[in-house]
């Protein structure tokens, strides 16, 4: 069974550009989550998706920010435009159901940098 | 709001021994879960263990045992007879139940040396 992929791997793109990420979550997970870390710090929640809705978005830093899952698989997030402080390693999670001893399959990671 | 907090920003342990990697949390919910991941150098994040608030025995898998003491409000990794694989970061996250997010310490850096 394939895990979490995350698209691309790396990106570099300078300040106002826009970046779009993609993750595919394991197949038939109803939850899809987003985290990022920001050199240094501790991985932070953005959102998360309960199949195409968004169940709690109270982590999106601000309206540069947007998410969306498609028909409820694979999901974008989006940063137009990037800002210095966006640069970090974005997560992408899912999972087979909520609650319980519901354990997130994390993906590999997309590492942004902007410059 | 929770709180993780993992004290130990590195650790350098010699192969073959026991290593203990420290996490604390800090909950006013009396329902809650915790989860050990790892990060090796590729980046990808690995679950490795989890436990409930409610589970009244210490999880195990394979090397992978939580020492769990709730009154302290401490969650332990240890690992045991250490490997050279076993070199990565170390997260410790905590997730209650009224929202899915995981909320995750800073990390642990352990080095295993041959």
């Amino acid at each position: 069974e394939a895990g979490v992929t995350q698209f691309p791997s790396h990106s570099v793109i300078e300040k106002g550009q826009t970046v779009t990420l993609r993750c595919d979550p394991i197949s038939g997970h109803d939850n899809l989550y987003w985290y990022r870390r920001v050199m240094g710090k501790e991985i932070k929640f953005l959102l998360h998706f309960v199949k195409e809705s968004k169940q709690d978005e109270s982590g999106m830093p601000n309206n540069r920010f947007l998410a969306e899952r498609t028909g409820g698989t694979y999901s974008t997030l989006k940063v137009q435009p990037a800002e210095l402080e966006d640069s970090g390693v974005y997560f992408c999670a899912s999972s087979l159901k909520s609650g319980g001893r519901e354990t997130q399959y994390f993906g590999p990671g997309t590492r942004l940098l902007v410059l | 709001a929770q709180k993780i907090t993992q004290t130990q920003p590195g650790m350098f342990v010699q192969e073959k021994e026991a290593v203990t990697l420290d996490c604390t949390y800090d909950t006013s919910d009396q329902s809650y879960g915790l989860f050990w991941y790892k990060q090796p150098s590729s980046g990808e994040m690995i679950f490795l263990i989890y436990q409930g608030s409610y589970d009244e025995q210490n999880a195990t898998e394979g090397r992978y045992s939580l020492n769990f003491q709730k009154a302290r409000k401490s969650a332990n990794l240890v690992i045991s007879a250490s490997q050279l694989g076993d070199s990565a970061m170390y997260f410790c996250a905590m997730r209650d139940p009224g929202a899915q997010k995981l909320v995750f310490g800073q990390g642990t850096r352990l080095t295993i040396n041959p």
